[in-house]
């Protein structure tokens, strides 16, 4: 079953709004951590956000942040004021904590297109 | 800030034949991974490794091998590709550090078998 769900596949916004990607995930550790990727149009993957169930979200940049609630499973990215720049695929990924097992369960992405 | 290469970066294989896909990561991680990245599937854990000499199988492995000489190297073989392993592949090293865990990117491997 998949762990990691992100529901929109495309997205597309213009130059200067707000958008908000949905991504729940299924786990029942105690230890985890979430994480959001940008696949950049160059084929880097880059890690915008990690987010641990007991801490404040680390921001990677000042137009990233995320709503995490925890009760529901649920951690959405947050990107104000989009540029162009932005468009890309994030992936939503989740790290459990178990013995000699460090594996990311990833989502399936969302490909964000940002027009001018 | 952590250092993952891959080479080639781009290839192109035919049918039948033999593709060697090589990650270097100078992080000093003991773990690795390949992944592979297809449209609606996100990324998908092909094999990885604990340490120099282990590799372990990961949700998709069949049609793939991997090898792991040495801590800085972490290697993807397709000892005969066919065109449903077109796609790209992603190398990433990673460790868990108390309990804060990261795990660092290569850039891709744009892989075409036609």
């Amino acid at each position: 079953a998949q762990k990691v769900i992100q529901v929109w596949s495309t997205t597309s916004r213009q130059e200067g709004e707000k958008l908000t990607l949905d991504c729940s995930y299924k786990t029942s550790q105690v230890l985890y951590h979430l994480f959001w990727y940008k696949h950049l149009l160059s084929g880097e993957m880059v890690l915008l956000i990690r987010q641990m169930p007991s801490t404040i979200a680390i921001e990677r940049s000042g137009r990233y942040s995320v709503v995490f609630q925890k009760s529901r499973k649920s951690i959405s990215l947050v990107i104000s004021t989009l540029q162009p720049d932005d468009s890309g695929k994030y992936f939503c990924a989740l790290w459990e904590l178990m013995s000699n097992y460090n594996v990311l369960y990833f989502g399936s992405g969302t490909k964000l297109t940002v027009e001018p | 800030e952590a250092a993952v290469t891959q080479s080639p970066r781009n290839k192109v294989a035919v049918t039948g034949g033999k593709v060697t896909l090589s990650c270097n990561q100078t992080n000093n991680h003991n773990n690795m991974y390949w992944y592979r990245q297809d449209t609606g599937h996100g990324l998908r854990l092909i094999h990885y490794s604990y340490g120099a000499g282990s590799t372990e199988k990961g949700d998709i492995p069949d049609g793939y091998k991997a090898s792991r000489p040495s801590q800085e190297n972490f290697s993807l073989i397709l000892e005969l590709a066919t065109p449903s392993q077109t796609s790209v592949y992603f190398c990433a090293s990673g460790d868990l550090g108390g309990i804060s865990y990261e795990q660092y990117f290569g850039p891709g491997t744009r892989l075409t078998v036609l």
